[in-house]
């Protein structure tokens, strides 16, 4: 089974900031993943898939990046609204096990 | 407008049948793939199983695999998550969502709004 590794667990930043998520594949997955963001008590969102593809509706300031085994997701400029968990997922392979990572917390610094 | 509504909470006892179930509209719900996801209290998620409802073809997870039955009626635009005997460690959220693979892509694009199965004595 593929092992999807994010990091950090926790990041800290200010409104306005950056912010830089990765996730690591024990295997390359070409660009068979995607990235979602969940907030408290809310199903999970698609934010990006095929690694660096927007989702309908999704932000400009969100953009993925990466293929093989390491991924990015940057978030611009951070808005009070994208303090959340993220989570990567690989989705590519064949029987599936469309793993996803443990979770990246954003939080506000 | 496309959805996927899911069926309410339920409260069950170890060892208790459940079936739940996510309603797809607004699409053709047999020509893409339906996943579950599960999350634990205060946890991340977890892949669980995939089903084509045109079909009725199914995959699981290892970590799944004879613990849950995953199904489809296709007639009524219905997936179906089901276990023939709870534990306890079953309390969780459960989510399906519409699979991408079937277009060539890859995620999860829409989400149903969560079954929250709680398990206890």
């Amino acid at each position: 089974e593929i092992v999807m590794t994010q990091s950090p667990a926790t990041l800290s930043v200010s409104p306005g900031e950056r912010a830089t998520l990765s996730c690591r594949a024990s295997q390359s997955v070409s660009n068979n993943l995607a990235w979602y963001q969940q907030k408290p008590g809310q199903a999970p969102r698609l934010l990006i898939y095929d690694a660096s593809t927007r989702a309908t509706g999704i932000p400009a300031r969100f953009s993925g990046s990466g293929s093989g085994t390491e991924f990015t997701l940057t978030i611009s400029s951070l808005q009070s609204e994208d303090f959340a968990v993220y989570y990567c997922q690989q989705c590519g392979n064949w029987p599936p096990r469309f793993t996803f990572g443990q979770g990246t917390k954003v939080e506000i610094k | 407008e496309v959805q996927l509504v899911q069926s309410g909470a339920e409260v069950k006892k170890p060892g208790e049948s459940l079936k739940i179930s996510c309603k797809g509209s607004g699409y053709s719900f047999t020509t893409y793939w339906i996943g579950w996801v599960r999350q634990m209290p205060g946890k991340g998620l977890q892949w669980m199983g995939i089903i084509y409802p045109g079909d009725s073809d199914t995959r699981y997870s290892p970590s799944f695999q004879g613990q849950v039955t995953i199904s489809a009626d296709k007639s009524i635009s219905t997936a179906y998550l089901q276990w023939s005997s709870l534990k306890a460690s079953d309390t969780a959220v459960y989510y399906c969502a519409r699979d991408l693979y079937s277009s060539g892509r890859y995620g999860m694009d829409v989400w149903g709004q969560g079954t929250t199965v709680t398990v206890s004595s």
